[in-house]
């Protein structure tokens, strides 16, 4: 199984400000999806990217996905409260329908 | 509206005491499958189901059953209950892929269970 590993482990930031999250694979991704996590709530998905190179936004929430298809990032530019939370990416293992889960980006947005 | 929902969302049991975590989704989704979340490790996938009838492991098996004799309902079935088995549990549930189709996975909200 493919090890999925995700820096930093913990991001403490003041409102405002800007930061990215990364998610570093072994071997070629097929395709990546990004989840967020919720205390109490089980992970919901943000974005899937599939194509080397590709990026997507989703508001203040850029996805970009490695032109090698190993590695991606995630960019939040000014960073709300609201976006505090578990941050993990997930590789979708086609066919099984599987996802193998990164240990996560554990986000903290302080007023 | 469209979820997964799992009972109970927590549990404290003993070693040794059978116990089912129930998961139902009303989207008439054919893939099901159920995950555990521990500190550090994100969630490692159990089992999963693709269709009734039709089980298989996951990375992490030992020590779990399930069933899947509707298409809504995926019980897990802890048989023996040990410590090492205390954890966040989630189901998930999504449309069978076709091809290269990604489809979404939608998670329940969680059932953390404790083994004393």
């Amino acid at each position: 199984t493919q090890l999925l590993e995700q820096s930093p482990q913990f991001l403490s930031i003041q409102e405002g400000e800007n930061l990215t999250v990364y998610c570093n694979s072994s071997s070629v991704f097929s395709s990546l999806q990004w989840y967020r996590q919720e205390p109490g709530e089980g992970p919901v998905l943000l974005v899937t990217v599939v194509t080397g190179g590709e990026v997507k936004k989703l508001k203040r929430l850029t996805f970009q996905f490695g032109d090698a298809r190993k590695d991606s990032s995630l960019h939040i530019t000014a960073a709300q409260p609201g976006d505090t939370g578990l941050y993990l990416c997930a590789e979708l293992i086609q066919g099984a329908q599987k996802l193998v889960f990164g240990q996560g980006t554990r986000l903290t947005i302080n007023p | 509206e469209a979820q997964v929902t799992q009972n109970p969302r927590y549990l404290i049991t003993v070693t040794g005491k059978k116990l089912t975590v129930t998961c139902s989704q009303n989207m008439n989704h054919e893939y099901m499958s159920w995950y555990r979340q521990d500190p550090g490790l994100g969630l490692r996938q159990i089992y999963y189901s693709m269709n009734v009838e039709v089980t298989d492991k996951g990375d992490v098996p030992e020590g779990y059953k399930v069933s899947r004799k509707e298409k809504r309902n995926f019980p897990l079935i802890l048989e023996s209950p040990s410590p090492n088995q205390t954890s966040l549990y989630f189901c998930a549930s999504s449309l069978r892929p076709r091809g290269t189709r990604t489809d979404t996975q939608y998670f329940g909200p969680g059932t953390r269970l404790t083994v004393l």
